[in-house]
């Protein structure tokens, strides 16, 4: 079965500074991969996904992830975060297989952006 | 605007009764999910359904029920028999259960037991 491990449970950066929340996943096939980002006491919302094609993928906000095969990552950075981008960010997996697969979520990592 | 519907956001239960959380989807999506969420802990998948009048249980399904009965409609009973129900509950809904479908979140409910 597949597995995601979040490497942070919390992230505190300031304004205007880069941030890298980390990924790893375990899974012996083929996998699709997304980050979600939920803000305070709402649902999680889609920030980006891998299925295929460029192993870098960006999201509309300024976040982008690459797909690392080799190191089994699917790393979220953004070059400069805003105090709007606090929120928890989890990393999701699942099986890149035909038919119903189970969608894998980590423990989530908490991002502080003080000013 | 189309999206997802859970009510009600804040509910209080005593122990020993059984309390209902709505969920209510006008996406047309075939697929809807219960997910839990604990503090450091993730999300944790209670039920699945796939079609109307089908469900299948997910990894926490102990002290939890529901049904399917419109595809609009996922309603999820946290019973009695739940130990630790006090958690925020997360429901969802893609258009199919295919692993490279987004997966679409409601607002989310916190059940507290008093």
């Amino acid at each position: 079965a597949q597995s995601v491990t979040q490497l942070d449970s919390q992230v505190p950066v300031f304004e205007e500074a880069p941030v890298e929340l980390r990924c790893n996943y375990s899974s012996s096939v083929s996998v699709y991969l997304f980050w979600y980002v939920q803000y305070p006491n709402q649902g999680l919302q889609l920030l980006l996904k891998y299925l295929s094609g460029s192993t870098l993928v960006e999201s509309i906000n300024g976040f982008e992830a690459e797909f690392n095969k080799s190191q089994t990552s699917f790393h979220l950075r953004k070059p400069s975060v805003h105090i709007s981008d606090t929120a928890e960010y989890f990393c999701a997996v699942s099986l890149a297989q035909g038919g119903s697969e189970k969608l894998v979520f980590g423990k989530g990592t908490k991002l502080t952006v003080n000013p | 605007d189309g999206g997802i519907t859970q009510s009600p956001k804040y509910l209080f239960r005593k122990e020993g009764q059984n309390v209902t959380l709505s969920c209510e989807q006008n996406l047309n999506h075939d697929a809807m999910y219960w997910y839990r969420q604990d503090p450091g802990q993730g999300l944790r998948l209670i039920y699945y359904s796939q079609i109307v009048n089908d469900f299948q249980k997910g990894d926490i399904a102990e002290g939890y029920s529901v049904s399917r009965e419109k595809k609009e409609s996922f309603p999820l009973t946290v019973t009695s028999a739940q130990k630790n129900p006090t958690a925020f509950y997360l429901c969802a809904s893609s258009l199919h259960r295919d692993s490279g479908n987004t997966i679409y979140f409601g607002e989310g409910s916190w059940l507290t037991v008093v």
